[in-house]
């Protein structure tokens, strides 16, 4: 079963930034939070992951909370081309064997809007 | 570098029909997964290879389903015979399979299975 709970569906306006919360309450020490995202008929896409230390790249930032509980990721000028399900995923540290394993939930369902 | 490869991308088909999806991940990775989407939910893992060894088959419904990945590379999954619940998008992803680190999972376009 996912460990992780997101919103069903948000909108963002286009050249906003979208914010998505994830909350996963029972994440242990030794687990990473990983962030997917599918657009519409493709597969699932890497965004970003992170252990506790906030993280960007180019496309996104992934704040952790300090209690790790809780994550957002932030697309910071948010596009049509983002409009996609995003999945907040947590995961073992220990990448061997079955936990590289991803689990997904249902994820949000992210429209950005002209 | 190429992405995963999938196809076909739309096959549709009656039920207690056979069919077989094929995967080609990309150059040099170690780990392939075969994961079923169904409509609405995310994907769910049904098996998952360490070369040509499998590492967790323990959600494929075994029943009816069968995969392998015979030279480390390429791979098959089949449906025999179909039912109405296997519609679903079959996504095949791979990663590079090195210890310890913490590995991306690049994803296939996914064929989508239609069971009348």
């Amino acid at each position: 079963d996912a460990k992780t709970t997101q919103p069903t569906s948000m909108d963002c306006a286009e050249g906003r930034a979208a914010n998505l919360p994830c909350n996963h309450s029972t994440i242990s020490g030794n687990e990473y939070v990983y962030w997917y995202r599918q657009i519409h008929s493709q597969g699932p896409q890497y965004i970003i992951h992170g252990l506790k230390n906030n993280e960007t790249n180019e496309m996104a930032s992934l704040i952790i909370t300090e209690d790790r509980k809780s994550s957002t990721l932030i697309l910071p000028h948010a596009t049509l081309r983002d409009t996609a399900v995003y999945y907040c995923i947590v995961r073992d540290a220990i990448s061997s064997g079955s936990a590289r394993q991803l689990t997904f939930g249902s994820g949000t369902q992210l429209t950005v809007l002209p | 570098e190429a992405g995963v490869a999938q196809s076909p991308r739309y096959k549709i088909i009656e039920k207690r029909q056979s069919v077989a999806f094929w995967c080609n991940p990309i150059s040099g990775h170690a780990t392939l997964y075969w994961y079923q989407q169904i409509l609405g939910q995310g994907p769910k893992l049904l098996i998952q290879f360490q070369n040509n060894g499998v590492v967790d088959d323990s959600q494929l419904p075994k029943d009816r389903f069968s995969a392998e990945r015979l030279k480390g590379v390429d791979s098959t999954l089949k449906i025999q015979p179909a039912k109405l619940e296997d519609s679903a998008v079959y996504l095949c992803a791979s990663s590079r399979g090195l210890a310890g680190s913490q590995e991306t999972q690049y994803f296939g376009p996914g064929t989508r299975l239609l069971v009348l």
